[in-house]
């Protein structure tokens, strides 16, 4: 079945780029995304990107895709006190629309 | 638009009990998802619908039920609670194969 790993914990200095990384295991994805969640929210929709794009733009976020190696990675310019949360990548099924998510990463961005 | 709205936000129950989390939508979408979030962890799909009348099982259905009679609306059933269904429960919905938009959550305790 499907698989998404992230890896469990990030820390960056306020103003540094931040790397948010992902792997997944499903080759026939259409679109992948990336959610934020704050302490007891919920799913705040950042980002995503279309399996046949290898890069998308939008303001501090940049998202790589390399389909080859089923490799994701969201990169956030300027890391601001306000980015820290849990970032969770997912990926979508063909059928149905259905998202398998890792396990979330937790973003610390220290003053 | 209000979005997704769930329904109670927080509710505590003990074991054996039952109980209906409740989840509507006004923007006409015909996918809908109930997920569940465990501590700590990334969300897992209990059930989805791809339209009213139609239903399916995700990857954690055991001790839910669902049911879509309209397009809004999409109730989860947890018909004899157990601590294991301790969680964090969350609606989306969604058209096609566009991103999903997530509800608040409902925070449910089983003691």
């Amino acid at each position: 079945g499907e698989d998404v790993e992230q890896s469990l914990f990030l820390s960056v200095r306020e103003g540094d780029s931040s790397v948010i990384n992902c792997t997944y295991t499903d080759s026939s994805s259409t679109y992948l995304y990336w959610y934020k969640q704050e302490p007891g929210a919920g799913l705040q929709l950042l980002t995503y990107i279309f399996s046949n794009m290898d890069m998308k733009q939008d303001q501090r976020l940049t998202v790589l895709l390399n389909k080859k190696d089923k490799h994701l990675s969201l990169r956030i310019a300027d890391t601001q006190t306000g980015d820290s949360a849990i970032y969770f990548c997912a990926e979508t099924s063909v059928v149905g629309n259905k998202l398998t998510f890792g396990g979330g990463t937790r973003v610390l961005v220290k003053p | 638009n209000a979005g997704v709205t769930q329904t109670p936000k927080f509710r505590i129950l003990k074991i054996g009990q039952s109980m209906t989390l409740q989840c509507t939508q006004d923007m006409n979408h015909n996918y809908m998802y109930w997920y569940r979030q465990d501590p700590g962890m990334g969300l897992k799909l209990i059930y989805y619908s791809v339209g009213a009348g139609i239903t399916d099982k995700g990857e954690v259905p055991n001790g839910y039920n669902v049911s879509r009679s309209t397009t809004e609306d999409f109730p989860l059933r947890l018909e004899l609670a157990a601590p294991s269904q301790t969680s964090v429960y969350f609606c989306a919905s969604s058209t096609g194969n566009q991103p999903q938009h997530f509800g608040d959550g409902t925070r449910l305790s089983i003691l």
